[in-house]
């Protein structure tokens, strides 16, 4: 059983809008939540990080955080071609010391 | 510094043949990780080791899986013998400090067994 779930998509935007990519998770005592950004054919790299409830937000990126319902969730502001790439969820478990990754949501960017 | 390095960066082989992927750290990082991804189970953890010590083998699918790490600086992942099921990318991540938090990616080794 997959223990951080995400939608697949492919999810598309307007260039400018708002991007909405959720995550949810199993592991009630999980601390630490990561949103990694891997554009085709490249790596992962780690784009926002968050730990406590509410909204943590950095340049047109928000994370938001709600524990009680086990939820994550990254909203990327005035969307641009470039933002097109998957983005996995990343949760760092009460009990483990490694991260387990969600599948990924395929975003792209509409000029 | 010049990131986590793999090699090679493409790898064909052919069934039954062994294959070896190697990972250099980023310099100070404490943890090193190998991951597997492919379209249908996504990104996996199969090894991770701290201060060069295995401290979690859970992920590795098989015993034709290994992985070693004998220094800080170099870290090899092989699989003997190599089926056509093992093609995916083979990604290496680094960490500094204990958290094991903020993952550092290699390229990653794209493996194609024929």
């Amino acid at each position: 059983q997959k223990e951080v779930e995400q939608n697949s998509g492919p999810l598309s935007v307007p260039e400018g809008a708002i991007a909405s990519l959720n995550c949810t998770y199993s592991d009630r005592v999980s601390q630490s939540f990561f949103w990694y950004r891997q554009y085709s054919g490249k790596s992962p790299e780690l784009i926002m990080s968050i730990y406590s409830n509410g909204d943590k937000e950095d340049g047109r990126f928000t994370a938001q955080l709600n524990k009680a319902s086990q939820y994550v969730s990254l909203l990327i502001r005035d969307s641009q071609p470039s933002d097109s790439a998957t983005y996995l969820c990343a949760v760092l478990e009460g009990s483990a010391r490694q991260l387990t990754f969600g599948s990924g949501t395929q975003l792209t960017v509409l000029p | 510094d010049a990131g986590v390095i793999q090699s090679p960066r493409h790898e064909v082989t052919e069934m039954g043949q062994e294959v070896t992927l190697r990972c250099k750290p980023i310099s100070g990082h404490n943890s090193l990780f190998w991951y597997r991804q492919t379209m249908m189970r996504g990104l996996e953890l199969l090894i991770y080791f701290n201060n060069n010590v295995p401290i979690d083998d859970s992920g590795m699918p098989e015993d034709r899986f290994s992985a070693k790490m004998p220094n800080a600086s170099f870290s090899t992942l092989k699989i003997q013998p190599s089926e056509p099921r093992d093609s995916a990318v083979y990604f290496c991540a680094s960490s500094p400090g204990q958290s094991n938090e903020k993952l550092f990616f290699g390229s990653g080794t794209q493996l194609s067994v024929l």
